[in-house]
């Protein structure tokens, strides 16, 4: 699985927008680009996922640049309970392990 | 639509005894794959089963180390001869494999941690 490359902390203020980019210049035609987050010392938590078209849910926007090789995932409105460790994970085929980096570590500030 | 359950959420063993994990999956899931995550370190991939089957276990250490997904009950993580070094947070997931590509995300359980005295 191609390797994810992520700044390893951001601090965002409350409210506003946190852009959290990902670099995958390896990314191979048929492998997803995964967002999960870990809050604290939770489970970690899926947020999203991506071909190569840009994505929108609930929780975020997945931005997937047109060749592929970086994404940026958006949390509209960043609120305290958003500060977690952020990871970009790129995947082939099901069934298979996620291969975790080191993430970013994002802080909400008040 | 219960999530997926870990048990016991912390367990303390003294060196030399075993310890046995828990993770019963999502309804209607059946992979499973189990991560640890030493701790300030990021999660590492350790095996991945699905019923009756162990399908990756690269990421096991060679001894004492195993896991088992029966057809009935829970998956087990087991530990034997428990070291300090083992001390970490374990973290089970579970996905459908029924989506096809790579459209398959996993659901992560609340991990257990196990102290190793």
């Amino acid at each position: 699985d191609a390797k994810t490359t992520q700044p390893p902390s951001m601090d965002c203020a409350e409210g506003r927008a946190a852009n959290l980019p990902c670099n995958h210049s390896t990314i191979s035609g048929n492998e997803y680009v995964y967002w999960y987050r870990q809050i604290h010392s939770q489970g970690p938590q899926y947020i999203i996922h991506g071909l190569k078209n840009n994505e929108t849910n609930e929780m975020a926007s997945l931005i997937i640049t047109e060749d592929r090789k970086s994404s940026t995932l958006i949390l509209p409105h960043a609120t305290l309970r958003d500060t977690a460790v952020y990871y970009c994970i790129v995947r082939r085929n099901y069934g298979q392990n996620f291969v975790f980096g080191p993430g970013t570590r994002l802080s909400v500030l008040p | 639509n219960a999530g997926v359950m870990q048990n016991p959420r912390h367990l303390v063993r003294r060196r030399g005894q075993e310890a046995r994990l828990r993770c019963s999956p999502m309804k209607g899931h059946s992979h499973v794959y189990w991560y640890r995550q030493l701790p300030e370190e990021g999660l590492k991939f350790m095996v991945y089963l699905q019923k009756e089957n162990i399908i990756d276990e690269s990421g096991m250490p060679k001894e004492r180390f195993s896991a088992e997904f029966p057809k009935e009950g829970p998956s087990i993580l087991r530990i034997q001869q428990v070291v300090r070094g083992d001390s970490a947070a374990y973290f089970c997931a579970s996905s459908s494999g029924t989506s096809g590509g790579a459209m398959d995300e996993q659901f992560f359980g609340p991990g257990t941690r196990l102290t190793v005295l």
